[in-house]
């Protein structure tokens, strides 16, 4: 199957500051990328979807000025967590689809945000 | 894309068959099923999708009722590293379009009983 990998796995930020993680399709070019957020115990919610070169599609309830997506090419998706608190502790997911996967959405490995 | 409905856990002994299933009445005629599963502290793992016919690949084999209104996933001979939440999903799946992304339920988790 394709390849979603991410960056980095884990990261701790101090309360207020920016983070950003990387997403990137290994051996495809992803037109589309969707960023989700997991917190403990519960199950993945879809933030947004971005497709390359164009601005991302934020899901109803997420602040598109604090969760910024960038999708510049086919291959690299980024969000960064902008003035980050503690409640934005939580596993961020991407997931990636193209032509080439035949719309099968593949997933990286995920992102733990600890905020302090 | 319709709603599933699946059991929230399941046992089975390793090295036997495990069989989860999936209900999914409301399904339109060009929604796929997809199954994910997801191991703890890791993204999702696609596993199978199918439209009406029965599939099988090297993880698992996905039986869809004639109906469509339910389907089964099957994990041949599972091991202790098969436990892991799984999700059924279905979605509209377009060769050319389709960016909608996966909405996840609660899903199965499955736990192998050595």
């Amino acid at each position: 199957g394709a390849v979603v990998s991410q960056h980095p796995s884990r990261v701790i930020c101090k309360s207020g500051t920016s983070v950003k993680i990387e997403c990137r399709s290994l051996d495809f070019q992803a037109t589309t990328m969707f960023w989700y957020r997991q917190f403990p115990k519960q199950s993945l919610m879809l933030m947004a979807t971005s497709n390359e070169g164009s601005k991302a599609t934020y899901e109803q309830g997420v602040e598109k000025d604090k969760f910024l997506i960038n999708h510049a090419s086919l291959t690299l998706s980024t969000l960064t967590v902008t003035s980050a608190h503690p409640e934005d502790s939580s596993f961020y997911i991407c997931s990636a689809r193209s032509l080439f996967t035949g719309n099968t959405i593949y997933f990286g490995e995920g992102s733990w945000l600890t905020v302090v | 894309d319709a709603k599933t409905t699946q059991p929230p856990s399941m046992d089975c002994a390793e090295g036997r068959a495990a069989n989860l299933p999936c209900n999914h009445s409301t399904i339109s005629g060009n929604e796929y099923v997809y199954w994910y599963r997801q191991i703890h502290s890791q993204g999702p793992q696609y596993i199978i999708h199918g439209l009406k016919n029965n599939e099988t690949n090297e993880m698992a084999s996905l039986i869809i009722t004639e109906d469509r209104k339910s389907s089964t996933l099957i994990l041949p001979h599972a091991t202790l590293r098969d436990t892991a939440v799984y999700y059924c999903i279905v979605r509209v799946a377009l060769a050319g379009g389709g960016a909608d992304g996966l909405t996840f339920g609660k899903g199965t988790h499955l736990i192998i009983q050595p």
